[in-house]
């Protein structure tokens, strides 16, 4: 089964500051796609970006971006200029077959003002 | 913005009761999930639904629990007797596709607190 990581349990950064979120993740597959999804307090899941495994271009969503590492198994999510309405937990997810989402355990991240 | 709805938002209830929690998916879609949050742990997927059967379920998804489509909007997860650990954030998702591509659209989630 596959396994998603994110090391970092808990992150603070300034307001305005740019942040990057690390996620690492084990899989045999060759074709897959990658999640980074948002969950500020009131604890709904937002989809943030995502990333097709066989797109070498790495997604961008105005603020946010991956830097995407096949070969190295790595996602990590950069929000740049970052606002007080990031403070969220964010959640890196792995597609796994056709339909199931795999999370990780999350990182919460908090902006200071 | 279509959006996936939830009812309740938050539902409390005894031990060995059973709960029935809704959700509302976006029209369109055809694909339906059910995850579950424990309190400061990851999301865990339970099961998910196409053509009126269940298309994968997860080892959590045991006896107790069943999901049923009993008309054209609604989606809902029974849990029959319910237990202590099954106290946790539901959320419901849906996708229009299926497969890689298919973007999981998630609802606000019910609370369920079992006591």
């Amino acid at each position: 089964a596959q396994t998603v990581t994110q090391s970092q349990p808990e992150m603070s950064v300034q307001e305005a500051e740019t942040v990057t979120l690390s996620c690492t993740y084990d899989t045999s597959e060759s074709n897959y796609y990658l999640f980074w999804y948002k969950q500020p307090p009131s604890r709904q899941m937002i989809l943030v970006i995502r990333q097709e495994a066989y797109k070498q271009q790495n997604a961008t969503e105005n603020r946010f971006s991956v830097n995407f590492q096949k070969a190295a198994k790595s996602f990590s999510l950069k929000i740049s200029d970052s606002q007080l309405g990031d403070t969220a937990m964010y959640f890196c997810a792995f597609m796994e077959g056709a339909q199931k989402l795999v999370f990780g355990q999350g990182t919460r991240l908090t902006i200071n003002p | 913005e279509p959006e996936v709805t939830q009812t309740p938002s938050h539902q409390v209830t005894q031990m060995g009761q059973e709960v029935i929690l809704r959700c509302v998916p976006i029209s369109n879609h055809l694909y339906f999930y059910w995850y579950r949050q424990i309190l400061g742990q990851k999301v865990e997927f339970l099961v998910s639904f196409y053509n009126n059967e269940i298309s994968e379920k997860s080892e959590i998804f045991d006896d107790q629990f069943s999901v049923e489509r009993p008309d054209g909007s609604n989606f809902t997860l029974k849990i029959r007797s319910t237990k202590l650990e099954d106290s946790a954030m539901y959320f419901c998702a849906s996708s229009e596709d299926f497969g890689r591509s298919g973007e999981q659209y998630f609802g606000p989630g019910t609370r369920l607190t079992v006591t």
